[in-house]
C-alpha cells in the first residue's frame, strides 16, 4: 500500500524558513516523480513544485521560484521542500503527491495518483 | 481566478445524474493535454477519480465518467449517492504557463 506522510509544518515568521518532509513507502520511490500541491484555507488546490524520479530535474510555480527548493533522498524514500522568504500567502496545507508515470519523468500533464494527508504551514508574525 | 473554470457548486437528488464542467482554453485542454479529476472530502487529501480524460483507477465505480470536447472537460456522476458529497477538482497542464493547473473546485451537494 502506498503511504505518504508529510511533516514539518507549523508557524513560520514572514521572511523566515521552514522545511517540509514527506516519507514515502509501499512503492519504488525512485521510479516516480513527486509533487507538492498546496491548499490555502478555504481555497482550491495549487501546484507548487515537482521533482523527477532521479532528482535531476526540478520545477516550480513562478510565485515560489527562488524561495522554495524541492529535493529528494531516494535511499531513504523521502521528499523535501525547503521554504524560505516565507510570505503570508504561503499559508496553506501542503500535500505531497506521487506522479502516476512510473518511468520517473515529470510532466506537468501527469496525474497524481496518491497523496499524503497534508501538513499545515501558517505564516504569521 | 483559475485558468480552468469550474462551477462553484452543483446539486442533485439521490439517483440522479449530474455533470461538472471544467472550461479551459486552447493552451491547455484545447491543446490536447490530459484532464484528470479528483475528489476531496472536508479535511482530507484529494483522491484521484479520473485520469487521462476518461480512465478510472481501480476501485472507482463506473458511475463516474470523464470526457473532453474542444476546450472543455466534464465529469459525470450517475446514480447519485449521499456519500458523493464532496468537492471535485479538474487538473490539466497549460503549455503557455508551463505549469500544472487545477480548476477552482466544485462542491457537490446531494439533496
Amino acid at each position: 500500500e502506498v503511504q505518504l506522510l508529510e511533516s514539518g509544518g507549523g508557524l513560520g515568521q514572514p521572511g523566515g524558513s521552514l522545511r517540509l518532509s514527506c516519507a514515502a513507502s509501499g512503492f519504488s520511490f525512485r521510479n516516480h516523480a513527486m509533487s507538492w500541491v498546496r491548499q490555502a484555507p478555504g481555497k482550491g488546490l495549487e501546484w507548487v513544485s515537482a521533482i523527477s524520479g532521479s532528482g535531476g530535474s526540478t520545477y516550480y510555480r513562478d510565485s515560489v521560484k527562488g524561495r522554495f527548493t524541492v529535493s529528494r533522498d531516494n535511499g531513504e524514500s523521502e521528499l523535501f521542500l525547503e521554504m524560505s522568504g516565507l510570505r503570508a500567502d504561503d499559508t496553506a496545507v501542503y500535500f505531497c503527491a506521487r506522479g502516476g508515470d512510473s518511468r520517473g519523468w515529470y510532466s506537468g500533464w501527469d496525474f497524481l495518483d496518491d497523496w499524503g494527508q497534508g501538513t499545515l504551514v501558517t505564516v504569521s508574525s | 481566478q483559475s485558468v480552468l473554470t469550474q462551477p462553484p457548486s452543483v446539486t442533485g437528488a439521490p439517483g440522479q445524474r449530474v455533470t461538472i464542467s471544467c472550461t479551459g482554453s486552447r493552451s491547455n485542454i484545447g491543446a490536447g493535454y490530459d484532464v484528470h479529476w479528483y475528489r476531496q472530502l472536508p479535511g482530507a487529501a484529494p483522491k484521484l477519480l479520473i485520469y487521462g480524460n476518461h480512465n478510472r483507477p481501480s476501485g472507482v465505480p463506473d458511475r463516474f465518467s470523464g470526457s473532453t470536447s474542444d476546450t472543455s472537460a466534464s465529469l459525470a456522476i450517475t446514480g447519485l449517492q449521499a456519500d458523493d458529497e464532496a468537492t471535485y477538482y479538474c487538473q490539466s497542464y497549460d503549455g503557455v504557463l508551463t505549469e500544472a493547473l487545477f480548476g477552482g473546485g466544485t462542491k457537490l451537494t446531494v439533496l
